[in-house]
């Protein structure tokens, strides 16, 4: 079990220009998770699925997002035509849906600055 | 909607020093709670949790204990040491089914030897 993984881990790029993330959850797990945390802040979701449906996204998530999971196991998060507002790290975390509360095993993140 | 309050840092004790951090919560229903660890350089990391009323999460000496009737879960522990220095969050998840965390701000904990 090698835990999640996220890539790249930092991505720098120029406003305007789009940028897409990688998450690799636990294999076994079909929960998917989105976070964004900004400097000083907690982590805020944006989006989650089941396998691969996505089942909620919060409002954070303006048309520029767009999450994927197309065959329930590594997923993507694209953001077009960044904002400098956009610059935050990006957390992936991945659960197995079970009887009971199931834990959330976070990934490294990926960090990202629009310049 | 749910919500997560919780002291604000930076905090800063001797080795051995008595830890408490408090968290404060918002939320329809029953939530669980959680507090959450992020070392230097790392992911976060689930410390403890408890699912209902009363009950104790207990982890590495750490404890925080489910107050419905205060809306509390504040962190504790007993005599902290280098190796805690960390930054601290505080999350909930509203409804079994959807187990999405609302996280508190965080509080960055140092220990100085």
């Amino acid at each position: 079990d090698t835990g999640v993984s996220q890539n790249p881990r930092h991505k720098i790029t120029k406003r305007g220009q789009n940028v897409t993330f990688r998450c690799d959850p636990i294999s076994e797990h079909n929960r998917l998770y989105w976070y964004r945390q900004t400097l000083g802040q907690g982590p805020e979701f944006l989006t989650y699925f089941q396998n691969e449906a996505q089942l909620e996204k919060s409002r954070l998530l303006s048309d520029r997002f767009s999450a994927e999971r197309p065959k329930g196991s590594f997923s993507t998060l694209e953001i077009q035509r960044t904002e400098q507002g956009d610059s935050a790290m990006y957390l992936c975390a991945s659960s197995f849906l079970d009887r009971g509360y199931n834990e959330q095993f976070f990934g490294p993140g990926t960090r990202l600055t629009v310049l | 909607g749910n919500s997560v309050t919780q002291m604000e840092g930076p905090v800063t004790l001797s080795e051995e020093a008595f830890l408490t951090i408090n968290c404060t919560y918002t939320a329809t229903g029953y939530p669980s709670l959680f507090w959450y660890v992020q070392y230097p350089g790392e992911g976060l990391q689930l410390l403890l949790k408890a699912t209902k009323a009363d009950d104790k999460g207990s982890n590495k000496g750490f404890e925080a204990t489910y107050r419905k009737e205060t809306t509390s879960f504040h962190l504790e522990k007993g005599s902290v040491q280098v190796s805690d220095s960390a930054v601290y969050f505080c999350a909930l998840s509203a409804s079994f089914g959807n187990e999405k965390l609302t996280f508190g701000t965080g509080t960055r904990l140092t220990i100085i030897p």
